[in-house]
């Protein structure tokens, strides 16, 4: 079985603070695939990033990072000087692909809500 | 523009009326999958397709029916909803493997009366 743990409820900052969500995930397989969504006070979930199990680089998209660290299991996203525009729920997702049939689930965490205020 | 489709984005019904939110995808994906948000639960899948004639069940599957007919659409009927709190229905579409990126659709917010 495969669980996603994101541990922070809610997160409250105020604009041009950094913020790291975090996430911790649990699976038995040795290949598998992590993502973030975002998801807007819209509604739509939105694809940030995808990472697999064996690419342990961390990656850097504009304000954007990601900490991927396989020996404390997590995926961590850090937002830095965030902007009222981050404000949404932010998902982190796992799933696993033993034979890589594409039957395996995206198992999401509960999410995080992230409040940006000016 | 390549997208996941899925009507209506807002739907009010009433305690045990059978009704159907449509989905389509326009990227040829030959996987694609129906989800729930409901607060505090984070999103589950409801049910899954392979391809063509294939569906299998998710997590949450109970009082819920799909079909793959076409490629392209993952129709999601929902037999007898019951009076929950309001839940958001998520389409989904990806290429084939687990690693593909999964791509949703807007989702469609249920209210039951």
């Amino acid at each position: 079985a495969q669980k996603v743990t994101q541990a922070q409820t809610e997160i409250s900052v105020v604009e041009k603070e950094d913020v790291t969500l975090d996430c911790v995930y649990e699976t038995r397989d040795t290949t598998y695939y992590l993502f973030w969504y975002k998801q807007p006070p819209s509604g739509e979930l939105v694809f940030l990033i995808r990472r697999n199990s064996f690419d342990e680089q961390n990656e850097i998209s504009g304000r954007y990072s990601w900490n991927f660290q396989k020996s404390t299991s997590s995926f961590n996203f850090t937002i830095t000087a965030s902007q009222v525009v981050d404000s949404a729920v932010y998902f982190c997702a796992l799933t696993t692909a033993e034979a890589d049939s594409g039957y395996s689930t995206l198992t999401f965490g509960k999410g995080t809500m992230l409040l940006v205020s000016p | 523009e390549a997208q996941v489709t899925q009507n209506p984005r807002y739907l009010i019904t009433v305690t045990g009326k059978k009704l159907t939110v449509t989905c389509s995808q326009n990227m040829n994906h030959e996987y694609m999958s129906w989800y729930r948000q409901d607060p505090g639960l984070g999103l589950r899948q409801i049910y899954y397709s392979m391809n063509v004639e294939v569906t299998d069940k998710g997590d949450v599957p109970e009082g819920y029916k799909v079909s793959r007919k076409e490629k392209r659409n993952f129709p999601l009927i929902l037999e007898s909803p019951s009076p929950n709190p309001t839940s958001l229905y998520f389409c989904a579409s990806r290429l084939t493997g687990a690693g593909d990126i999964q791509y949703f659709g807007a989702g469609t917010r249920l209210s039951v009366l």
